[in-house]
C-alpha cells in the first residue's frame, strides 16, 4: 500500500524559530514535492526533489531516497509563513499522493 | 518556473446546474493534466488523468458521467461538474505537467453548490 506520511499534523512556533516538518513514504518514488497552502485554499509548489537537497530563500528541503524520508525546513521563520504544508510523491503514472498536510502557525 | 491558471478561482452555483473549471498551462505544452478534490479538513483525492486527445482515466469512485473532463488541447483542461450538488461543494485543483517531466500545480477553484 501506497502512503504518505507527515509529522507534525499541527506546529505552532515563535517568529525566528527554526522549523522543521517531516514526510515519509512507503515506496520508492520518482519525484516528491512540498507544497504551501494558505488559508485561501491556493497552492504555491515550493520544491520538486528526486535526490538532495534544495534551497531557496529560507526553505530548505532535503530528501533521503533510501530511508524512504523528506524535510521541509523553515529558517527565521516569520508569520507570513503560517500554512498548510503538504508533501506530495509521485509514483509510476505521474499522478500524485498527498500527505495530510502539517498547519504551522508562526506567532509574532 | 511554469504556470499554471485555474478559472474561475471562486463559484457559486445552484443545485442542479452544472459549472465548468477550466485548467490552463500558460507557458508550456502539457500532454498531461490531473484533476484533484480537496474536501475541508482533509488531503488533496486524484480525481482523474487527462492525457491531451485521450479519453481521461477516472479513480475508483469517482463518477465520469458526472465530472466531465476534456483535454483537447495541450494548454488547456476543462473539468464540468454536471448536475452539482451541495456534496460536490470542494476545492478542486488541477497539475499539468510534460510526460515523465515535472508537474506544476494550478491555484485552486472554490466550488459552492446551493
Amino acid at each position: 500500500k501506497n502512503e504518505v506520511e507527515q509529522s507534525p499534523q499541527n506546529l505552532t512556533a515563535q517568529e525566528g524559530e527554526f522549523i522543521t516538518i517531516n514526510c515519509s513514504y512507503s515506496v520508492g518514488i520518482s519525484a516528491l514535492h512540498w507544497l504551501q497552502q494558505h488559508p485561501g485554499g491556493g497552492i504555491v509548489s515550493l520544491f520538486m526533489l528526486s535526490s538532495g537537497k534544495k534551497k531557496h530563500g529560507r526553505l530548505i528541503a532535503t530528501i533521503n531516497i533510501q530511508e524512504k524520508h523528506s524535510s521541509l525546513h523553515i529558517t527565521a521563520s516569520h508569520p507570513r509563513d503560517s500554512a498548510v504544508y503538504i508533501c506530495a510523491v509521485r509514483w509510476a503514472g505521474n499522478q500524485f499522493y498527498f500527505g495530510t498536510g502539517t498547519s504551522l502557525t508562526v506567532i509574532p | 518556473g511554469a504556470v499554471v491558471s485555474q478559472h474561475p478561482s471562486r463559484v457559486i452555483c445552484k443545485s442542479g446546474t452544472s459549472v465548468k473549471i477550466e485548467c490552463r498551462s500558460l507557458d508550456f505544452q502539457a500532454t498531461t493534466m490531473f484533476w484533484y478534490r480537496q474536501f475541508p479538513k482533509q488531503s488533496l483525492m486524484l480525481m482523474a488523468t487527462s492525457n491531451e486527445g485521450s479519453k481521461a482515466t477516472y479513480e475508483q469512485g469517482v463518477e465520469k458521467d458526472k465530472f466531465l473532463i476534456n483535454h483537447a488541447s495541450l494548454t488547456l483542461s476543462t473539468l464540468t461538474v454536471t448536475s452539482a450538488h451541495p456534496e460536490d461543494s470542494s476545492f478542486y485543483i488541477c497539475s499539468a505537467g510534460q510526460g515523465s517531466y515535472e508537474q506544476y500545480f494550478g491555484p485552486g477553484t472554490r466550488l459552492t453548490v446551493t
